[in-house]
């Protein structure tokens, strides 16, 4: 129940195409979802967040859809570029646990 | 701009030796953690600390140990470092327990031990 399913585990997107990664879960608790970027080399990022009481996030070309009744999120890149690849990890937590419960990471490649 | 800083970007050790992984953040955070990453397996977190002295077991601690001596310290040590212990180690803070404080890592020690 504490798991976060992530996939896929790799995708590769023409430039300009949309990148879309998801992720499932089964605890109901969880109450905050955040995604993270990493590049080749550095720590994870945060990029983006959302809560369970909205349905979608939106910030410049990336945006979070949450699905609460059917325990979904995924990560949507519009126009994606090559700058862009990375690996993105999903996570979530409930209320103030000190845990980040993480997907297992999608390797994203934008092919120019 | 907030900083997590480990102190080695890549070392090689020998199976058996006792290996000290340093982590120093500048932003006076309250939590750090440690976690291991391995390809498929995502981040999988070893151990965290939520206030100096105190410690955490994470879900993977076996061969692990931790100290928190100073707020911005946080250390990871391999007892009797072994072949599986070879892998990318991150380190990360969190100013608090709210849900909006982000983690902050650092670029990460890749360690191999032959």
């Amino acid at each position: 129940q504490q798991q976060v399913k992530q996939s896929p585990q790799s995708l590769i997107v023409q430039k300009g195409g949309i990148s879309i990664i998801n992720c499932a879960y089964e605890n109901t608790a969880f109450d905050y979802f955040p995604w993270y970027q990493q590049f080749p080399g550095k720590g994870p990022a945060l990029l983006i967040a959302i809560r369970p009481d909205v349905s979608e996030k939106k910030e410049g070309r990336f945006t979070i859809s949450f699905n609460k009744s059917a325990k979904q999120f995924s990560l949507h890149i519009m126009d994606s570029q090559p700058g862009d690849s990375a690996t993105y990890f999903c996570a979530a937590s409930k209320g103030s646990n000190y845990q980040l419960i993480w997907g297992a990471g999608t390797k994203l490649i934008i092919k120019p | 701009d907030v900083k997590v800083t480990q102190s080695s970007r890549y070392l090689v050790k020998r199976t058996g030796e006792k290996v000290f992984l340093e982590c120093v953040q500048d932003m006076d955070h309250e939590n750090m953690f440690w976690y291991r990453q391995d390809p498929g397996l995502g981040l999988r977190l070893i151990y965290f600390s939520y206030d100096v002295k105190m410690k955490e077991k994470g879900d993977i601690p076996e061969g692990y140990s931790v100290s928190r001596e100073k707020k911005e310290r946080f250390s990871l040590i391999l007892e009797s470092a072994s072949t599986n212990q070879t892998s990318m180690y991150l380190c990360a803070s969190r100013p608090g327990n709210r849900a909006g404080d982000g983690y902050t890592f650092g670029s990460g020690t890749r360690l191999t031990v032959v």
